[in-house]
Parts: structure tokens; sequence; C-alpha cells
């Protein structure tokens, strides 16, 4: 099972700022939070990822609590090509074991509105 | 394009036949992940290589499934006895060994009739 909770769906405004909320309490100290969204039909596309610092990239923003139990994800400036399945992922990339793989949810549907 | 690539994009075929894909990974990148998704669904994981080996299999992958990468480098995936169930996208994906961001190719979409 997906260690994350996201809410289903969100809306957002053409031009304005996407936030899209990540929940994982169960997190531990070696996983990383990854986001990657998917446009309708293709594959998985990466967006961003961290460990517990907050990080920005050219597609996006990534907020991480103190405590790690929770993130968010945003995209300053909506398009309308931003609309896809946004989804958030623990991954463990240190330690023994680690084979990697990605356990998705069901991630947010958003919706941006011109 | 040095993006993952994966053939065919599209395949249609009876029950009863079998069916291989192919998936180019990232130059350099040992691991590759195949997954599969259902309409409606996240992808879910099936199983990984990393350079060569086979390292874990999902209990999704049936003894109908098998994958290989020969020589490390591309990986297919094959579908015996195809049944309608099978009708799905399967997504490869690759990653460097240390920095373990998967990169994804387009998917292959599989109607089985």
């Amino acid at each position: 099972d997906a260690k994350t909770t996201q809410p289903p769906s969100m809306d957002c405004a053409e031009g304005r700022a996407a936030n899209l909320p990540c929940n994982h309490s169960t997190i531990s100290g070696n996983e990383y939070v990854y986001w990657y969204r998917q446009i309708h039909s293709q594959g998985p596309q990466y967006i961003i990822h961290g460990l517990k610092n907050n990080e920005t990239n050219e597609m996006a923003s990534l907020i991480i609590t103190e405590d790690r139990k929770s993130s968010t994800l945003i995209l300053p400036h909506a398009t309308l090509r931003d609309t896809a399945v946004y989804y958030c992922i623990v991954l463990l990339v240190i330690g023994s074991g680690n084979t990697g793989k990605l356990i998705f949810g069901q991630g947010t549907t958003l919706q941006v509105k011109p | 394009d040095t993006g993952v690539s994966q053939d065919p994009r599209h395949k249609i075929t009876k029950r009863g036949q079998n069916v291989t894909f192919r998936c180019d990974p990232i130059s350099e990148h040992n691991r590759l992940y195949w997954y599969r998704q259902t309409l409606g669904q996240g992808p879910e994981f099936l199983t990984y290589f990393q350079n060569e080996a086979q390292l874990e299999k999902s209990r999704l992958l049936s003894d109908r499934f098998s994958a290989e990468r020969p020589k490390g480098s591309f990986s297919t995936l094959e579908i015996q006895r195809t049944e309608q169930g099978d009708s799905a996208m399967y997504l490869c994906a690759s990653s460097r060994q240390i920095q373990e961001t998967q990169y994804f190719g387009p998917g292959t979409r599989l109607l089985v009739l």
C-alpha cells in the first residue's frame, strides 16, 4: 500500500499558484519524498524530490514540514498544460534492501481552469 | 532524444496470443523497472533489473510473464497466452544506481480482445 495520502482532486485557476498537499505521517528518516505527474495517456514525469529541506527547481517547489509528516508541492503559475494526476511517493534511497521501486497511490487530479 | 523509449506504443492482440514489448533505458542507467497501469489506477511495480540481473518480481508477475535484460542494456517483457485482464499500459523506467530518480518512458498500451 502507498504510504502517502493525497486529496483525490483539486482545481486551480490558470496563472495562480497550485498547492498540492501530501500526508506521509509514517515516513522514516531515510525516506525521500518524490513527486511525479502523469498527463493523460503519457508516462509519469519526474517533478522534484527532497529529504528534509525545501527544494526548488524549474518546475516546482517542494515544502516539507519540520516533522516531515507532510509536504506541499507548489506550481507557482499554473497553466492549462499542468492539468494532470500528481503523485506523492516516499522512497527509501539510503540503506540496505533498497529496491528503488515506486509505490504509487491514487494521486491528486489537478484541473487547471482558464 | 536521450530519454527512455518503448516499442511498440500500442498493441492490439487476440486472447491467447503472445506479445513482447521492448524498453530502451537512458544510456548508462543501471537499473530498469517495469510497471503496469490499469485504467484509473496508479502504476504498479512488476519487476526490476540491476544491470542484467533480475532482482525482484512482484506477485503480479504471473508465470505467463517473463522479462529479460540481456547484456544490461535494453529489456523485453513478454506475455504468453494473453488474457483480457492483461489489458493495461506497460511502463518502463530507468535510473542510475546511486542517483535513484526514475525516468519513465511513454509506455506501451496493450489491448487484449
